[in-house]
């Protein structure tokens, strides 16, 4: 079965400039979450999506908005962006409502901020 | 916000020789820990999901030990290989959620 898939997998963008990044989880998966990476730090959680709705949002600015559709995929989008955004995000997706269950990850989108 | 570590940071083994990291979390509200190999350029993938106080899980070489009532767990690979070469990342659940991951150790297998 298709594993995540995320997209773009690179961006270039500017400061100021907006982006969404796409997430499709695996087939029957509902539980959607998002990380960040940046170099030095583990991996940041950004928030998580179970049955469209947010159940748990990290410590990250209110410019950092997600979303999920009714067919599970989500979407995550970083307004007025800044050169510290410049990072790799990942997406995972779960059959289990919450994290008890394994995740599994997609490739990540890496979005470069000039 | 969760403090999870990992010890090294980075290690260098020869091929054959066995090895072992740590991650350490805090102990109080424990639901979960879990262990993941991420290579360069893929996507992490799980290796263990462990809940249990004392429990230990083997896959191939790679097995995990779990302690939560002192708030730690081993990660052991027996006769490392070049294909072991990878970062090793523990996160523990606690209440909420949601995982805090460590910053990761980072294998390298000298062939």
């Amino acid at each position: 079965k298709a594993g995540v898939t995320q997209t773009p997998r690179y961006l270039i963008k500017t400061r100021g400039q907006q982006v969404t990044l796409s997430c499709s989880p695996i087939s029957g998966h509902r539980s959607v979450s998002w990380y960040q990476q940046t170099p030095g730090q583990g991996l940041q959680f950004l928030f998580e999506y179970f049955s469209e709705t947010q159940r748990n949002k990290g410590n990250f600015p209110g410019r950092f908005s997600g979303r999920q559709f009714s067919n599970s995929r989500s979407e995550m989008n970083v307004s007025t962006l800044e050169l510290g955004d410049s990072a790799l995000y990942l997406c995972a997706s779960t059959g289990l409502a919450g994290s008890t269950g394994e995740l599994f990850f997609g490739e990540g989108s890496r979005l470069t901020v000039l | 916000i969760l403090n999870v570590e990992q010890s090294p940071q980075s290690l260098h083994v020869q091929e054959g020789d066995s090895t072992n990291f740590t991650c350490s979390f805090p102990s109080s509200n424990f639901y979960a820990l879990h262990w993941y190999r991420w290579e360069t350029a893929k996507s992490p993938e799980a290796l263990f999901v462990m809940t249990l106080n004392g429990d230990e899980k083997k896959k191939g070489r790679i097995s995990a030990t779990l302690n939560t009532k002192e708030g730690y767990s081993y990660l052991y690979i027996k006769g490392s290989q070049p294909e072991d070469s990878a970062t090793y990342l523990c996160a523990s659940l606690a209440g909420a959620n949601n995982l805090f991951f460590g910053t990761g150790t980072r294998l390298t297998v000298i062939p």
